[in-house]
This record gives C-alpha cells, sequence and structure tokens, in this order.
C-alpha cells in the first residue's frame, strides 16, 4: 500500500523551532519527491516547497526562504521538513506529498499526501 | 510564479444538481493540473490528474476538462458526500500553486 505517514502533533514557542517527519512506504522513494503544503486554521493550502528524494535537489518558496529546510533520509525512505523562528502565524497543519523528482511534471504528482501534522505556536 | 485563479469561492447546490468549478492559469501549464476534494478535518483526495483523467476510485460523476490555461472541474449530479471544498493545483512549475479554493455547500 502506497502511502506517507507523518510524525504526530506539535506544540512550540515563538521562536522555536519544529522538525516534522514523512515516511513513505509501498513505493521506491528514490523515483520520486516530496511537497510539502501547509494550511492555516480556515485558509486555503500554501506551498511551502519541495526536495527530491532521487538527489537532493530543493525548491523552496520565496516567503519561507532561509527558515526553512528540507530534507530525505533514503535509508528510511522518510522526508523531513524544519521550519526555524517560529511565529504564531505559522501555527497549521503541515502536509507531505509524494510529487516528481525532478523538474518534469509527472501524472503522478500529488496523487498520495500524508494524514497532516498539527503545529501549534502559542506562548 | 503561475497564479491560478479559482471561481467561484462559494457555491450552494442542491443534492442532484450539476456544478462546474474553473481555474484559470497566468501562463500555460499544458494538462499538467489536478482537482482536490478537502473535507474537514482530512488531509486533500485527489479526483482529476492530467487535467482530464479520473484517479481510480473517484465516482464518474467528477470530470475535468482543459488545458494550457483553461481547467474545469465539473459534477454531474452532486451527492450529499460532494459538499466539501476543492482546489485545483498546478504542478508545471515551481512554485507549485493552488487555487483559493471553492467551498461546496449544501443549498
Amino acid at each position: 500500500q502506497v502511502q506517507l505517514v507523518q510524525s504526530g502533533a506539535e506544540v512550540k514557542k515563538p521562536g522555536a523551532s519544529v522538525k516534522v517527519s514523512c515516511k513513505a512506504s509501498g513505493y521506491t522513494f528514490t523515483s520520486y519527491g516530496i511537497s510539502w503544503v501547509r494550511q492555516a486554521p480556515g485558509q486555503g493550502l500554501e506551498w511551502m516547497g519541495w526536495i527530491s528524494a532521487y538527489n537532493g535537489n530543493t525548491n523552496y518558496a520565496q516567503k519561507l526562504q532561509g527558515r526553512v529546510t528540507m530534507t530525505t533520509d533514503t535509508s528510511t525512505s522518510t522526508a523531513y521538513m524544519e521550519l526555524r523562528s517560529l511565529r504564531s502565524d505559522d501555527t497549521a497543519v503541515y502536509y507531505c506529498a509524494r510529487d516528481s523528482r525532478g523538474l518534469m511534471a509527472v501524472a503522478d504528482a500529488f496523487d498520495i499526501w500524508g494524514q497532516g501534522t498539527m503545529v501549534t505556536v502559542s506562548s | 510564479d503561475i497564479q491560478m485563479t479559482q471561481s467561484p469561492s462559494s457555491l450552494s447546490a442542491s443534492v442532484g444538481d450539476r456544478v462546474t468549478i474553473t481555474c484559470r492559469a497566468s501562463q500555460g501549464i499544458r494538462n499538467d493540473l489536478g482537482w482536490y476534494q478537502q473535507k474537514p478535518g482530512k488531509a486533500p483526495k485527489r479526483l482529476i490528474y492530467a487535467a482530464s483523467s479520473l484517479q481510480s476510485g473517484v465516482p464518474s460523476r467528477f470530470s475535468g476538462s482543459g488545458s494550457g490555461t483553461e481547467f474545469t472541474l465539473t459534477i454531474s449530479s452532486l451527492q450529499p458526500e460532494d459538499f466539501a471544498t476543492y482546489y485545483c493545483l498546478q504542478h508545471n512549475s515551481y512554485p507549485r500553486t493552488f487555487g483559493q479554493g471553492t467551498r461546496l455547500e449544501i443549498k
């Protein structure tokens, strides 16, 4: 069964960092990439960035540049998203989704999503 | 960046109605577009890929069309379980961009 399973909910104080994991199973991890998407309460979907599990290349949303780092561990088929200098407006559900492994679009992009990880930033 | 303009932002309809949601891309994206349904507290679920291909397991009342810059999602006969929020997503280039969403409510 092809699936992405994310780590559990987090509560953080402003200024702290959070690292969310996304473990893939049921497919060849290095044949794809992972995009991260977040959704603030009552709001729409916001793409945060992408990492290729094939070669580690990344592409981050401009508004998050400098605060976000995406990595992968191919030995465990796990992707990670770390967000630093957290603010209250980073409170959101964070999703990982399977994406293409490179620049070329593929039909499988965004077919599989993780269950979401709630990150709450509050003092 | 490619902007995705989705309309309407909300829609009130009755069971059995036919509804259409539109996404317009600010530049051509071939058919690199998907449609997603999201229910409260759940991850988005892909309904349509490559603009017009039905995801396996999705009822045939859902259909997609378009290429380039204009795309539509049509639900031919609304069922009670279809009341949700719908998003389009382009994956032609980075950054990936979503439409603003369409909230489909029961009339």
